[in-house]
């Protein structure tokens, strides 16, 4: 199976600030990876898919790069509702597999 | 507005069977594959599982943990996906989230999440 290791698994940031987190595979998937964002008690809810594509209706303050086996996901200027938990996928490969998560908190 | 309805949850205890139900609407069921997420009290997320479309002959996949003890069947007539889960152990503990796929790019984009339903496996 591809382990997913994201980095940090949690962090402080303030409104405004940009952040980025970090996704590793351990082999490559192609383009395989996608991000998520889950708020407390809710499902997650789908950002970037194939890397760096923005899904439907998701602010362009979310983006995504990377290759091989590194990824990000970068989050600027944020805001309150920013803060959630945010997952990586990697669907290179089945067993399809999650990042163990990022908690954004308010500093 | 695309909807799914997770139903079925409740409580089992170690060994015995459950069988989880998502009820979808609002797009067209048949062109869809479907997957199983589920995630532990306060743990991250955990692919469980697929269903490709009749286009794909229906087949599956799953995850290790779940592999021989859980599997997904869909009623295209019903617009439903099911899980059925056999030989329950108390680390399948979770809510678990039915999910839409949608072919885009490269491959199939996981979107949008049901609201999830809680299933318990105790004693």
């Amino acid at each position: 199976d591809i382990q997913m290791t994201q980095s940090p698994s949690s962090l402080s940031a303030s409104v405004g600030d940009r952040v980025t987190i970090t996704c590793r595979a351990s082999q490559g998937v192609g383009e395989g990876l996608a991000w998520f964002q889950q708020k407390p008690g809710k499902a997650p809810k789908t950002l970037i898919y194939d890397v760096s594509s923005l899904y439907s209706g998701v602010p362009s303050k979310f983006s995504g790069s990377g290759a091989g086996t590194d990824f990000t996901l970068t989050i600027s200027n944020l805001q309150p509702e920013d803060f959630a938990t945010y997952y990586c996928q990697q669907y290179y490969a089945y067993p399809l597999t999650f990042g163990g998560g990022t908690k954004v908190e308010i500093k | 507005e695309v909807q799914l309805v997770e139903s079925g949850g409740g409580l089992a205890q170690p060994g015995e069977s459950l069988r989880i139900s998502c009820a979808a609407s609002g797009f067209t069921f048949s062109d869809h594959y479907m997957d199983w997420v589920r995630q532990a009290p306060g743990k991250g997320l955990e692919w469980v599982g697929r269903s490709r479309d009749k286009a794909n002959r229906y087949t599956t996949e799953y995850a290790a943990s779940v592999k021989g003890r859980f599997s997904v069947s869909r009623d295209d007539s019903k617009n439903s996906v099911y899980l059925q889960m056999n030989s329950l152990k108390t680390e399948d503990t979770a809510v678990y989230y039915c999910v839409r796929c949608v072919r885009l790019g490269i491959d199939y984009v996981p979107d949008p999440w049901g609201q999830g339903i809680l299933v318990t496996v105790a004693s």
